[in-house]
């Protein structure tokens, strides 16, 4: 597809439960992005990957977030035990990695019961 | 987390009037990029802008990086309905700033077009 893809577009979970997100990126986009948005609030940065390797992962709120891209494509967030307070949009973006011209998926939304 | 200072929070014209609204920031960016976001779907980048003092238009928006590089404005000029949505603005640090690649969002500003 010409854009970012996210699978799937809405999740609703029980408290406790694990979940995957899945992005597919733009072909031949290097830098790949998971931002986190909350009602009324702008996207929350998360992690970012340049290739297969996180370059910054300092915006996961703690080490029930998870994400791989293992390998320089397709990249999977994933939030064990998740709790209600992890209800939201996850978004994400993908870039040639030159000029930061960050293009969006529509996002998954979450909900955790 | 952290997030840009943007206004305003709301708007509410009538159909063929000029819009503007801004961001402002503590920290320097080099990096100013506006964004539109229309229910139930992802951010849709609107402008980029890369240098201080940087003029930028894209049919009827028109953006501007501000000398200081602390603040950008966006201007719509002749709305329309479609140009109803959440704006938002997003700023990045470059690596030797001690930032990164990650974009930092303002909250938006939510533009409703009367016919």
């Amino acid at each position: 597809g010409a854009g970012v893809s996210q699978t799937p577009s809405n999740k609703v979970t029980e408290k406790g439960k694990y979940v995957e997100l899945r992005c597919d990126p733009i072909s031949g986009h290097t830098a790949l992005y998971w931002y986190r948005q909350s009602l009324g609030q702008g996207p929350e940065f998360l992690i970012y990957f340049q290739g297969t390797g996180a370059a910054d992962d300092s915006g996961l709120p703690n080490d029930r977030f998870f994400a791989v891209r293992p390998e320089g494509s397709v990249s999977t967030l994933k939030i064990q035990r998740t709790e209600r307070g992890d209800s939201a949009v996850y978004l994400c973006a993908s870039s040639r990695g030159m000029r930061n011209e960050q293009f969006f998926g529509p996002g998954t939304r979450l909900t955790v019961l | 987390g952290q997030q840009l200072n943007q206004s305003p929070q709301s708007m509410f014209i009538q159909e063929g009037e000029d819009v503007s609204m801004n961001c402002t920031s503590s920290s320097i960016f080099n990096t100013w990029l506006w964004y539109k976001q229309d229910p139930g779907e992802g951010p849709v980048l609107l402008i980029a802008l890369y240098k201080a003092g940087e003029l930028t238009s894209n049919g009827r928006l028109t953006a501007q990086f501000g000398i200081t590089r602390k603040d950008s404005f966006l201007n719509i000029s002749a709305s329309i309905p479609s140009d109803v949505g959440i704006y938002f603005c997003a700023g990045q640090r470059s690596l030797t700033q001690g930032g990164s690649e990650k974009l930092v969002f303002g909250k938006g500003t939510k533009l409703t077009v009367n016919p």
